[in-house]
């Protein structure tokens, strides 16, 4: 199975930074790499699919890149409302792991 | 508005049974591939299982291989999960979640709120 890792763990922000989380698989999944921010008591919401592609209606600030094994999602410039949990998934092959989690606080 | 609505959770003994429903509105359910993903309290997400739009490939992950049974219904427009031989590690919020069309993976784009399984003596 793949085996997904993400960095941080955690993190604080202050708003309008630029924040970066990194996600690693254990074997090439080529482009087939997600992120979703989950806020607590709420469902996950899908932000990047295929690994660079923004889910319409997600605001531009955030952006996603990378391929093989090593991935990254940037927040441009960070608000409020984008504290939570960043969750990257794997939909190579199943079983579709996701990563750990990173939360992100905002200062 | 795409709208999903699980039921079903609740307090189960271990080695006990529950059977989860996802009622499924505001697009066209047989067009699309679902999932089950759950969340043990204060943890990450766990994909569990997914179903093809026709119900025909299925795929579950290694922990519930054989407790967990996926079906759906297009006609109903409703997603299930039967679960048995229930454990206490089993304890979850459980989301179903729909599968984005024509897309690399089908990556999850919309989800329910969740319903809670609690497995405890």
């Amino acid at each position: 199975d793949i085996q997904m890792s993400q960095s941080p763990s955690s993190l604080s922000a202050s708003v309008g930074d630029r924040v970066t989380i990194t996600c690693r698989a254990s074997q090439s999944i080529s482009s087939y790499l997600n992120w979703y921010q989950q806020r607590p008591g709420r469902p996950p919401k899908l932000l990047i699919y295929a690994a660079s592609s923004l889910q319409s209606g997600v605001p531009s600030r955030f952006s996603g890149r990378g391929s093989g094994t090593d991935f990254t999602l940037t927040i441009s410039s960070l608000k409020p409302e984008d504290f939570g949990t960043y969750y990257c998934q794997q939909s190579y092959t199943t079983p579709f792991a996701f990563g750990p989690g990173t939360k992100v606080d905002v200062k | 508005e795409v709208e999903l609505v699980e039921s079903g959770g609740g307090l189960v003994q271990p080695g006990g049974s529950l059977r989860l429903s996802c009622v499924a509105s505001g697009f066209t359910f047989s067009s699309y591939e679902m999932n089950w993903v759950r969340q043990a309290p204060g943890k990450g997400l766990e994909w569990v299982s997914d179903i093809s739009s026709t119900g025909s490939v299925i795929h579950y992950e290694d922990s519930v291989k054989g407790r967990f049974t996926i079906s759906r219904d297009n006609a109903k427009n409703s997603l299930s999960l039967q679960m048995s031989s229930l454990r206490v590690e089993d304890t979850a919020i459980y989301y179903c979640a729909r599968g984005l069309r024509g897309v690399l993976g089908s990556p999850m784009d919309s989800w329910g709120q969740g319903t809670l399984v609690t497995v405890s003596s």
